[in-house]
């Protein structure tokens, strides 16, 4: 059982370019979210899925897209990076929005 | 405005002494109280839950944490810690908004240093 899988670890990224974060679940959960980290502000909540095919906004949207074809991924798109989304990125995974999240490790994105 | 508030930046305490970390949440009603942990390099892992009924709850690694509604307070504690301890740890809750959707809100962040 792997749990919440975040994929990759690590990236580094000239300003203006685009990537997509991976992040998938085997846990059949249905709600899913993006969080980032950064130092002294916790975890803000970017986007979040309460099932395939329905997504919506969290704190700090703008900037990334995502989608949720199906219930396992839920991948994050940097449309045009900048530095101040250098960041280490969470996805998580629960149940529902009240139950406790599963967390992948992270990824480590940074944009120069 | 709804938040999360965890006033201990950084806590230091020696090998065996109590720990207590402190959060508070300011909302009108009870929310869905919990804590994670997070060791350098991982993501957040639950510790416990709070969700109605007995206001003392029990986690894992011998961890536990009190529900205070009339001080809006879920304070985690653990009478004796070991250097394994050392981490960073979050308050979060989860809001019911006027809407009848959730909020999930994180404090941000205690970081625990032990002292062998």
């Amino acid at each position: 059982n792997a749990g919440v899988t975040q994929t990759p670890k690590f990236q580094v990224l000239k300003t203006g370019q685009s990537m997509t974060l991976q992040c998938a679940q085997d846990m059949n959960h249905e709600y899913m979210s993006w969080y980032r980290q950064d130092p002294g502000m916790g975890l803000r909540l970017i986007h979040y899925s309460v099932g395939a095919g329905i997504t919506d906004q969290g704190e700090v949207p703008n900037g990334y897209n995502v989608s949720r074809s199906t219930t396992e991924d839920f991948p994050l798109r940097l449309l045009s990076a900048a530095p101040s989304q250098t960041s280490v990125y969470f996805c998580a995974s629960s149940y529902s929005m009240t139950q406790p999240q599963h967390f992948g490790d992270g990824t480590r994105l940074s944009i120069l | 405005a709804q938040s999360v508030t965890q006033p201990d930046i950084h806590i230091t305490v020696s090998e065996g002494a109590s720990l207590e970390l402190r959060c508070n949440y300011s909302y009108g009603a009870t929310p869905y109280l919990f804590w994670y942990v997070q060791s350098p390099g991982q993501g957040l892992q639950l510790l416990l839950k709070y969700f109605s009924g007995d206001t003392l709850v029990q986690g894992i690694k011998g961890f536990e944490a009190e529900f205070k509604r009339s001080q809006s307070s879920f304070n985690l504690r653990k009478p004796s810690v070991h250097w394994s301890d050392a981490a960073e740890y979050f308050c979060a809750v989860v809001l019911t908004e006027t809407s009848g959707t959730y909020k999930y809100i994180f404090g941000t962040g205690t970081r625990l240093k032990v002292l062998a």
